[in-house]
């Protein structure tokens, strides 16, 4: 696609509930990223794919979180037994290569609260 | 680890004004890059500058240029000629540790006033 999109664009849930993010990245982009953003604040590292290879989960905060990219293009995020203190803006972001300085292309978002 | 700092919350100019945003940076690698970010109300993630620690020169992309100061972790952003839609909130990010996730910093919210 011509960029980054994310689904759904907002979701409202009950505490104890499971919710999936969805983002599609560029085609052809080799690397996509997670990350989450609290209000105020830079957005964080949780998770990375490079194609469906995914090398680095350290910045997921529990794991109530996982993520996955079977066939290396569409990825999914979910979020286990949501608490209140997920609530963020939960960005993803694709780029060409897994390469150092290589420009990284972000969705709009799915903003999550959890009620 | 890799840090950013950003300390300035908020700022103003007027229009047609220039303004510059600070950044410093903290990280071990030899080989980086940092970056700008702009968050506009619509909350999207625009790319606004990229610079490659490893070039002095200063990166340029139309209004906005860099003033990369490698020795002192520093990493300004000076927007020119300040245009209504430059109002957003704007990012520091530095790209090089493991996993070549971006760090960000906490960032400066610019309004840009008539």
């Amino acid at each position: 696609g011509a960029g980054v999109s994310q689904s759904p664009r907002y979701k409202v849930t009950k505490r104890g509930q499971d919710v999936t993010l969805r983002c599609d990245p560029i085609s052809s982009h080799a690397t996509l990223y997670w990350y989450q953003q609290a209000l105020g604040q830079g957005p964080e590292f949780l998770t990375y794919f490079n194609y469906e290879a995914q090398p680095d989960k350290s910045g997921l905060p529990s794991d109530r979180f996982s993520a996955e990219r079977p066939e290396g293009s569409i990825s999914t995020l979910t979020i286990q037994r949501t608490e209140q203190r997920d609530s963020a803006m939960y960005r993803c972001a694709s780029s060409a290569y897994h390469s150092k300085g290589e420009t990284q292309y972000f969705g709009p978002g799915t903003r999550l609260l959890v009620l | 680890a890799q840090t950013v700092t950003q300390s300035q919350p908020e700022m103003s100019v007027q229009e047609a004004e220039t303004v510059t945003l600070s950044c410093t940076y903290d990280t071990s690698e030899n080989n980086y890059y940092l970056f700008w970010y702009k968050q506009p109300p619509s909350r999207q993630m625009i790319l606004v500058i990229r610079q490659e620690a490893y070039k002095q020169q200063n990166a340029t992309e139309n209004r906005f240029s860099v003033n990369f100061q490698k020795a002192a972790k520093s990493f300004s952003l000076k927007i020119s000629d300040s245009q209504l839609g430059d109002t957003a909130m704007y990012f520091c990010a530095s790209h090089g540790g493991g996993g070549n996730k971006l760090t960000f910093g906490t960032g400066t919210q610019l309004k840009v006033e008539l």
